[in-house]
């Protein structure tokens, strides 16, 4: 299967900036998924990119490098209840083989 | 309000004991997929559905099995369960397979 790797926990400052790795294998990825969950629940879709380049919703940007394998969350001016997992995923085009990332446990301190 | 629902949210039970876990979703959505988290090891697909009466494995789909009789429901069934199925269950839904997942509360599954 595919592999996904993301940095095991990050700790940044409220009201500052983190950006979040993910790195994976560049054969059978339609594209590449940012989730977040809570400790406790269940993961909300964040941001998805299929294209190249950078996505950017509010606080929360995306980014794809497809030929890199490569892929990045970036958080502007973080509040606490950003503390959550982060986790990058991506599958074939119909949603077959759909693979998570270990997932990033950010802290953010006062 | 449009959601993923799944019961029960926790059980406790025992080896060789079958269980099964239902999943709905009222979004008329297409894909379906069964998840399990376990701490270290990040969520892993068990089984996923494009579309009824079309189901397909995930990465570790031994001693799982699934159903898709109907669009919104999609059980997991363990015929057998044993302790190393102990995990956090999520199934999650989308409007067709490969557009962003929207996940059930998830099951707390214990199996002694």
């Amino acid at each position: 299967g595919q592999n996904i790797d993301q940095p095991t926990e990050m700790t940044a400052t409220e009201g500052a900036i983190v950006q979040i790795n993910c790195t994976y294998q560049t054969s059978g990825f339609n594209g590449l998924f940012w989730y977040q969950q809570h400790a406790g629940e269940a993961p909300t879709f964040l941001s998805y990119n299929v294209l190249d380049g950078l996505e950017e919703k509010g606080r929360f940007s995306s980014f794809l490098s497809r030929s890199k394998g490569y892929s990045y969350l970036l958080l502007k001016e973080l509040q606490m209840k950003d503390s959550a997992s982060y986790l990058c995923a991506g599958g074939g085009d119909y949603g077959q083989n759909f693979v998570f990332g270990p997932g990033t446990r950010l802290s953010v301190l006062p | 309000e449009a959601q993923v629902t799944q019961n029960p949210r926790y059980l406790i039970t025992v080896t060789g004991k079958k269980l099964t876990v239902t999943c709905s979703q009222n979004m008329n959505h297409e894909y379906m997929s069964w998840y399990r988290q376990d701490p270290g090891l990040g969520l892993r697909q068990i089984y996923y559905s494009m579309n009824v009466e079309v189901t397909d494995k995930g990465d570790v789909p031994e001693g799982y099995k699934v159903s898709r009789k109907e669009k919104r429901n999609f059980p997991l069934i363990l015929e057998s369960p044993s302790p190393n199925q102990t995990s956090l269950y999520f199934c999650a839904s989308s409007h067709r397979g490969g557009d962003e997942q929207y996940f059930g509360p998830g099951t707390r599954l214990t199996v002694t």
